[in-house]
């Protein structure tokens, strides 16, 4: 199984300021013959169902803000938010669709300081 | 649009069978674009992929899930179901059905509300 393991735990940000997110996979989860990087974020509000943000690890799902940016590539991913706003309180997860089976990070719960 | 609605009981003893049913309101689960998948949460941990179904009737299964898992597609009804067999407290979490994109193990872009499945007598 790939794991995954997502730094920090939690993290408090100024709104307005630059939240960042790391996800490292036990192994590379780039597959040669596409170039694509096998990775994707979630944002998980309290009471809702996780939504998709990125995949391919940089790719915005449709109607995420642009603040929202993934970038890595084979086994250190990072998700940032440019400036961080009240409604991006959340936990974030990372998950890995290289292999079977499908993993996800421990979680990043984002704050506002 | 798409919604996918869950039902099913939210307590379960222990050694019995949980089962929950995900209703897909779109034509889109007939495509072969898409695929259905279950995940649940824990309480205090992470998010867990539990396996997932394609429109045809393919499995694929959490290996350590695998001896009391079944997932099963109805396409006649739009749904499809899962069966945890045996559960003990280690099961309880909240569940998700999702719909996953990108041929039969890739992102989930869409989600059902969730069901809290408490494993208690």
């Amino acid at each position: 199984d790939i794991a995954m393991t997502q730094s920090p735990d939690s993290l408090a940000v100024s709104l307005g300021e630059r939240a960042t997110i790391n996800c490292k996979s036990s192994q590379s989860v780039l597959y040669n013959s596409t170039y694509q990087d096998y990775l994707a974020w979630y944002q998980q509000k309290p009471g809702q169902p996780p939504k998709l943000l990125i995949y391919w690890a940089s790719t915005r799902e449709s109607g995420v803000p642009d603040r929202f940016s993934g970038s890595g590539s084979g086994t250190d991913f990072t998700l940032t938010i440019s400036s961080l706003q009240a409604e991006d309180v959340a936990v974030y997860y990372c998950q890995q669709y290289y292999g079977i089976p499908l993993t996800f990070g421990g979680g990043t719960k984002i704050e506002i300081k | 649009q798409l919604q996918l609605h869950q039902s099913g009981p939210g307590l379960v003893k222990p050694s019995e069978t949980l089962s929950l049913t995900c209703s897909v309101s779109s034509a889109f689960f007939r495509s072969s674009s898409f695929y259905w998948g279950w995940i649940r949460l824990p309480p205090g941990k992470g998010l867990e992929w539990i396996g997932s179904v394609t429109y045809s009737g393919t499995t694929y299964y959490n290996s350590s899930l695998q001896s009391r898992l079944t997932i099963s597609v109805d396409t006649s009804k739009n749904q499809f179901t899962v069966t945890l067999s045996s559960v003990t407290a280690a099961d309880t979490a909240l569940y998700y059905c999702a719909r996953g994109r990108y041929l039969s193990a890739g992102w989930f872009d869409s989600w059902g509300q969730g069901t809290l499945v408490t494993v208690s007598s």
